[in-house]
């Protein structure tokens, strides 16, 4: 049971709009930065989102974070086949003194 | 370019110790903006961040794991170390070390990860 809660799968068609959620507690999501992750298996995970809304070099305007609360929200537009992939949140825990990631969030672009 | 490769045995049987090196090249671990992270992903399931370290040796680590784990830095060398003990079948997975941002504590860049099998 992962300490951040995101829904296991979304789906959406290419061009379309998808957003994936992150909910967690005060202890966390609500006092410290989220990040976020697409990670294919046999790849590397990659950053895609830092600091709640920062997008790192290279990755497109298409994927954005957000913050409020206790909860996070990673948005992708523009869809595309590409960007299916598994998608994580992460933040650290001020209670377990220690970093967290959620279960994950299985994006299929139809 | 910042890189980081993890090396260490494939293959640990049950009971044992499980030893894993994360060499870092294109900057030093003594940068004290940043902390040193293990995280795997075991067979089908999500990332669990392990723990990490910085330069000073002041980690930190997963409760549920705490105690079976040893994460150290070796600036020396340049490389950062995980040590776990008493290994069973549930410690099968990609083991990942990874750069995380003091404060912050996002994760880049993650190094290519590697397999551990527990088997006898």
């Amino acid at each position: 049971q992962s300490v951040l809660t995101q829904p296991p799968s979304v789906s959406a068609t290419p061009g379309q709009k998808v957003t994936i959620s992150c909910s967690g507690s005060s202890a966390n999501i609500g006092s410290k930065y989220v990040s976020w992750y697409k990670h294919l298996p046999g790849t590397v995970p990659k950053l895609l989102i830092y600091e709640n809304d920062r997008r790192p070099s290279g990755i497109p305007d298409r994927f954005s974070g957000s913050k409020s609360g206790t909860s996070a929200t990673l948005g992708i537009t523009e869809l595309q086949t590409g960007d299916e992939a598994d998608y994580y949140c992460g933040t650290w825990d001020n209670s377990l003194n220690a970093g967290v990631f959620g279960g994950g969030t299985k994006l299929t672009v139809l | 370019q910042l890189q980081l490769q993890e090396s260490g045995p494939g293959l640990v049987k049950p009971s044992e110790t499980l030893s894993l090196r994360c060499i870092v090249s294109g900057d030093s671990i003594s940068d004290g903006n940043y902390y040193w992270a293990w995280i795997r992903q075991p067979p089908g399931r999500g990332l669990e961040w392990i723990g990490n370290v910085d330069y000073k040796q002041l980690t930190f680590q997963n409760p549920s794991l705490k105690n079976r784990v040893t994460i150290s830095a070796d600036t020396s060398n340049n490389q950062v170390s995980l040590t776990m003990t008493s290994v069973t079948a549930a410690d099968e997975a990609v083991y990942y070390c990874a750069r995380q941002r003091t404060g912050m504590d996002w994760h880049d860049p993650w190094g290519q990860g590697t397999l551990v099998t527990v088997s006898s």
